[in-house]
C-alpha cells in the first residue's frame, strides 16, 4: 500500500528567502499532485505531475517529480505572506488507484 | 460554472442522530470521494464511488454510509454508530479514479 510522507510538518519561513519542502512515497506512483489548503477552507489543486522529471511552475512555486527516488519537491522562491497555508501532496500507484494524501506541511511566512 | 457543491457548510448533530451531508457535482466526473479531516491532520478516505450504483469503503468507513443513485450526487450519511463524528468533511470528484481530484468547500460537522 502506498504511503506518502511529507516533511517537515511545519515550516516557519522568512519573507524573501527560498525554501524547499519534500514529499516522499513508499511504492511506485506514476502521478503526484500538490494541493493548497488555507485555514478553514477546502483544498485547491496546485500542480499535477505525471511523469519522471516533470517540472511545473506557478508564480513563486515550482514542483518537480523524481519517480526513481520516489520524491517530489516543492520549491518556494522569495517567500511572501500570501504563501502561508498547508500544502498536501497525494499520489496513486496506478492509473486506476485511489489517491493517498500526506499529512500536509503548514507553511508560515514571517516578516 | 462547473464545480462541486457541498451543503450545508456547518452542521450540528445531537447524540444518537443520523445526519446527511450533500455533495453535488456538474463536472460530469465518474469518480466521487468523501474524506474526513481532523484538526491538524491529513485527509482520510471514507468512501469512494467510481460509477453510478457502485461504491467502495475507504480507510475509515465504519459509522458512515453513502449512495450513488445519480452521477452528479454522492451523499454521505453519518450514522449514530460513528462515535466521534466532529470533523471537517470534504467531498471530491475526478474524471476517473486516480486522476486529479477537485474538492468541494467542505462541511464542518459538530456534535452538540
Amino acid at each position: 500500500e502506498l504511503k506518502v510522507e511529507q516533511n517537515p510538518l511545519f515550516l516557519s519561513m522568512q519573507e524573501g528567502k527560498n525554501y524547499t519542502i519534500y514529499c516522499n512515497y513508499s511504492t511506485t506512483s506514476d502521478r503526484l499532485y500538490w494541493y493548497r489548503q488555507d485555514p478553514g477552507k477546502s483544498l485547491e489543486s496546485l500542480f499535477v505531475l505525471l511523469s519522471n522529471g516533470a517540472v511545473k511552475q506557478e508564480g513563486r512555486l515550482m514542483a518537480s517529480l523524481d519517480t526513481k527516488a520516489r520524491l517530489s519537491t516543492l520549491h518556494i522562491t522569495a517567500a511572501v505572506h500570501d504563501l502561508s497555508a498547508t500544502y498536501f501532496c497525494a499520489g496513486g500507484p496506478g492509473a486506476n488507484s485511489k489517491l493517498t494524501f500526506g499529512k500536509g506541511i503548514t507553511l508560515s511566512v514571517r516578516p | 460554472d462547473g464545480g462541486i457543491t457541498q451543503s450545508p457548510k456547518y452542521l450540528f448533530r445531537k447524540e444518537g442522530q443520523n445526519v446527511t451531508l450533500s455533495c453535488e457535482q456538474n463536472l460530469n466526473h465518474d469518480a466521487m470521494y468523501w474524506y474526513r479531516q481532523d484538526p491538524g491532520q491529513g485527509l482520510r478516505l471514507i468512501y469512494y464511488s467510481q460509477i453510478v450504483n457502485d461504491f467502495q469503503k475507504g480507510d475509515i468507513a465504519e459509522g458512515y454510509s453513502v449512495s450513488r443513485e445519480k452521477k452528479e450526487s454522492f451523499p454521505l450519511t453519518v450514522t449514530s454508530a460513528q462515535k466521534n463524528p466532529t470533523a471537517f468533511y470534504l467531498c471530491a470528484s475526478s474524471i476517473n479514479r486516480g486522476t486529479e481530484a477537485f474538492f468541494g468547500q467542505g462541511t464542518r460537522l459538530t456534535v452538540v
